[in-house]
């Protein structure tokens, strides 16, 4: 069974609106930890945002924020105002209880057009 | 430069060939995790190493392996290669089992097998 599951494949949105990236997960730990990583064309991978399963308040890191959604098993990803540089491929990950390695999902790719 | 150094940055090889790939962990780093990222795919976790010794494992292939030495540095090792091994291979590093940044992604080998 899948994870991490984000529906959308990919995504257009005008410049200066606001973005929101779908993720859903399924765990039956009580501890964990949600990430978003942004890849863009060129290559590497950029960790954006984390909201750890205890957080009782969204993270929020700059233009980012994680709309989080504990009984909803949903981390959605929002970008305000968003800026062509932000055209790229996001991807949203777990951590599961002590387990280490971080699973991700198959990402969204975000175009922004000007 | 996340601080995290991967060569080499490309690789062309053939079908049938070994090919070896390493990667150096930021300072201070303890673990480091393997990824695969094929076409349109999100990130596959191979294999994770903690302070030189195998910690846990994920889809990896019996052509595949890997190893953490005593400077910290790791290397992938993949043989008997096949058009379908044509990936992006990230390293990442990270010095805390909970660490709210999750990884430092290295830039990545991406490997062309014809």
């Amino acid at each position: 069974a899948q994870k991490i599951t984000q529906t959308q494949p990919g995504m257009f949105v005008q410049e200066k609106e606001a973005v929101t990236l779908d993720c859903t997960y399924d765990t039956s730990d009580q501890s964990y930890g949600l990430f978003w990583y942004k890849q863009p064309s060129s290559g590497e991978m950029i960790f954006l945002i984390y909201q750890g399963s205890y957080d009782e308040q969204n993270a929020t890191e700059g233009r980012y924020s994680l709309n989080f959604q504990k009984a909803r098993k949903s981390a959605n990803l929002v970008i305000s105002a968003s800026q062509l540089g932000d055209s790229a491929m996001y991807f949203c990950a777990m951590r599961e209880g002590r387990d280490d390695k971080i699973i991700f999902g198959k990402g969204t790719r975000l175009h922004i057009l000007p | 430069d996340s601080g995290v150094t991967q060569t080499p940055k490309h690789l062309i090889t053939a079908t049938g060939q070994r090919v070896t790939l390493r990667c150096s962990p930021r300072s201070g780093d303890l673990s480091v995790y393997w990824y695969q990222q094929s076409l349109d795919q999100g990130l596959q976790f191979l294999i994770q190493y903690y302070n030189g010794e195998e910690r846990a494992k994920g889809n990896i292939l019996e052509r595949f392996s890997a190893q953490q030495f005593p400077d910290l540095h790791s290397e992938l090792n993949l043989s008997s290669l096949e058009l379908g091994d044509s990936a992006l291979y990230f390293c990442a590093s990270s010095v805390l089992v909970d660490s709210p940044y999750g990884y430092t992604f290295g830039s990545g080998t991406r490997l062309t097998v014809v």
